[in-house]
C-alpha cells in the first residue's frame, strides 16, 4: 500500500536497552523527518534527512541515532533508552525542498520503564 | 533558530461558533506556514498552508491569515462542528534552494467543539 508506515505501533522497553523505530515510505520522497511529541512541547525535531546517506541533527537529537541507506527507509535508534525518551514518535516525509507539506505516519508510542 | 509560539493551548467553543488560533514566529526569513490537524491516535494531517507572498487563504470553513510585519499568523474556523474537535498545530519553515525546509512547530491547541 502506498503511504508512510511506522512500526511498531506501541513499544515498551527497559532503561538502558537499545530500541529501533522503523519508518518506511513508498513515494520515494527525498526528505524524511523524525519528531517526538510531548504534552506542552508540541512536535520537536529529532533528525532529518535530505536524501539517502544525508542526515542531520534537529533540536533534540541527544541519545538518538539515524541512518538512511535507502530512500524509502529512515530508522530511528535509541542507543540506551532513558525514561525521558518516553514519548510518541512521528516520522514524516516530503517531496519538496522547503515550502511543502509533510505527510506523517501514525506514530509509535514508546514507553521506557 | 526559528521559534514558534502558539496560543491558546486549549479552546472550547459551542457548535456553530468561530474558533481562532494564533501563532507567532521569530525568524523573519520564514516563508511557509502550514497548519496541521491531529485526531486522537493519528498523525498530524495538513489542512491548509500559506506562503509569505500571500496575506490570506481560504478553504471552505477554514482560513489562514499572515502578518509578515508582526510575524504572526492565525487559523480561523467558522461554523465549527463536533468533528473539528482535535489538536491543531501551526508551523513555520524557511524553504527554498539549499534549505531542507524543516518545519518548526508550535506547542499545539486542543480544540473542543461542544454540541
Amino acid at each position: 500500500d502506498a503511504g508512510i508506515t511506522q512500526s511498531p505501533r506501541y513499544k515498551i522497553t527497559e532503561t538502558g536497552r537499545q530500541v529501533t523505530l522503523m519508518c518506511h515510505q513508498t513515494w520515494s520522497h527525498s526528505y524524511m523527518f523524525w519528531y517526538r511529541q510531548d504534552l506542552g512541547h508540541g512536535l520537536r525535531l529529532i533528525y532529518y534527512s535530505a536524501a539517502a546517506d544525508i542526515t542531520d541533527k534537529g533540536e533534540v537529537s541527544d541519545g538518538y541515532v539515524v541512518s538512511r541507506s535507502k530512500t524509502e527507509n529512515f530508522p530511528l535508534t535509541l542507543e540506551s533508552a532513558t525514561r525521558s525518551q518516553t514519548s510518541v514518535y512521528f516520522c514524516a516525509s516530503s517531496a519538496t525542498q522547503g515550502a511543502g507539506g509533510y505527510t506523517f505516519g501514525s506514530g509509535t508510542r514508546l514507553t521506557v520503564v | 533558530g526559528e521559534n514558534v509560539e502558539q496560543h491558546p493551548s486549549t479552546l472550547s467553543v459551542q457548535e456553530g461558533d468561530s474558533a481562532v488560533i494564533k501563532c507567532t514566529y521569530s525568524d523573519s526569513a520564514s516563508n511557509y506556514f502550514p497548519w496541521y490537524k491531529q485526531e486522537l491516535g493519528k498523525g498530524p494531517q495538513l489542512i491548509i498552508d500559506i506562503r509569505s507572498n500571500v496575506g490570506e487563504k481560504k478553504d471552505q470553513r477554514i482560513a489562514v491569515t499572515l502578518n509578515k510585519t508582526a510575524k504572526h499568523f492565525s487559523l480561523h474556523i467558522t461554523e465549527t462542528q463536533p468533528e473539528d474537535s482535535a489538536v491543531y498545530f501551526c508551523a513555520a519553515s524557511t524553504g527554498g534552494s539549499g534549505n531542507t525546509g524543516k518545519l518548526i512547530f508550535g506547542q499545539g491547541t486542543t480544540l473542543q467543539v461542544k454540541p
